[in-house]
This record gives C-alpha cells, structure tokens and sequence, in this order.
C-alpha cells in the first residue's frame, strides 16, 4: 500500500510557541491530504482538507488562523499549530489520497504536549 | 446528516472466540465504506474499501460485508494480535464538493490469550 510518513512522530513545546508537523507522501502523489485530530479513546474529527496550491477548506470550529495549512506539493503538507496552549495538546493525524483512486493512507501520528 | 454508529464500543474476547463487529451509517449517498485497525499511539492502517451492498472482502482473519444501512466486521478464531481499535468510515461528500471520510467512534477489541 501507499506510505504516508508524518513527522514528527511527539513533540513537546511551550506555551505559546508554534509547532510544524509535516506529513509526506513517499510513493505516491497526493492531491489531497487531511488532518485529523483525535483525543483519547476517541474517534478521527476531521479538522481540515487541503488541496495543492489551493487554500485548505476547515471544519466548522476549526480555527483557521490557529491551525494554518500549507500544501505546496503533491507530495507535502505542513500543519502548523500557532501560539499553542495546552488545550492544543493532542494526537495529530494526516492522511493523503492517492490521484484517481480513493484509498485514503494515514501517516504515524504525532502526539503534540503542550506545557 | 451523514452518520457512522459502531458497536459495540469495547469487546473482550478469548483467543479463538469468533465474534462480529458492526458499523450503521446514513450518508448521502455512499461511495465507499471504509475498515480501519489502529493501534495504540499510532495513525490508522487500512484493512477494506467496500463499495456496494452484498460486497465482501477478506484479509486473514477478518472479513468485511456491506448492506444498504450497515457492514460488519468478522474475526474468525482471534489471537492477541488482533487486539487493537477497529475504526468504520464512510466517503461523503465535503464542503468543497470534494470527498472526505467521516469516522465511528471505533471499536477496541481485546483478545485474552
């Protein structure tokens, strides 16, 4: 199956500071790519669904200027948490769609601890 | 409004116990069902796709059927291997007019040795 790496995989900051996670396609070119947040035992929410060289299209609640996306290429997105708070801490996930089929991939995940 | 409602929410199993578990879902529409396994601290791997009712997919132990209002996922004679969260997701349509996946709340099985 099609690789998504995330990266990356935990990462604890402070207060206030920004934290970028990168989520690659490897073998694949992906037109779309997702992020999903997920708290514990509970389910993927969906935050936002970005395709290359538009602007991403957010969830409702979902705080565009806190949460920015970029996805420069076919082969990368970035998610870029703002000014974090700890309320921000959680499991970040992205998933890339591969051209012309609709298998949805997942890269690893990354824990972010905001202190 | 598209929905996914799996059940049951937690299931403890022996090794060797076959059990189902089941995913209703009302979306506009269905362009495919989805089966995932997650496990803990990690991103979901992809098990099925399905596409139509009376479709079936099998893959080890599992095997993945679909109606109209609802699929199931059969695990024949688990192993504590099989442990894990089982996520249902269907494909609906996004504000973009593109597609995105909406997610159950998951199942997390349990298999004892």
């Amino acid at each position: 199956g099609a690789v998504v790496s995330q990266h990356p995989s935990w990462v604890i900051c402070k207060s206030g500071t920004s934290v970028k996670i990168e989520c690659r396609s490897l073998d694949f070119q992906a037109t779309t790519m997702f992020w999903y947040r997920q708290f514990p035992k509970q389910s993927l929410m969906l935050m936002a669904t970005s395709n290359e060289g538009s602007k991403a299209t957010y969830e409702q609640g979902v705080e565009k200027d806190k949460f920015l996306i970029n996805h420069a290429s076919l082969t990368l997105s970035t998610l870029t948490v703002t000014s974090a708070h700890p309320e921000d801490s959680s499991f970040y996930i992205c998933s890339a769609r591969d051209t012309g089929s609709w298998g949805a991939f997942f890269g690893q995940g990354t824990r972010l601890t905001v202190v | 409004e598209d929905q996914v409602t799996q059940s049951p929410e937690a299931l403890r199993l022996q090794e060797g116990e076959s059990s189902s578990l089941n995913c209703s879902y009302t979306v506009s529409g269905l362009r495919g069902l989805f089966w995932y396994r997650q496990d803990p601290g990690k991103g979901p791997e992809f098990l099925f796709t399905l596409y139509s009712a009376g479709e079936e997919k099998e893959k080890e132990r599992l095997k993945a059927t679909l109606t109209k209002k609802e699929s199931f996922l059969h695990i024949t004679a688990p192993k504590p291997e099989d442990s894990a969260t089982y996520l249902c997701a269907v494909q609906a349509r996004a504000k973009d007019s593109s597609y995105k996946l909406i997610f159950g709340s998951g199942t997390r099985l349990l298999v004892r040795p």
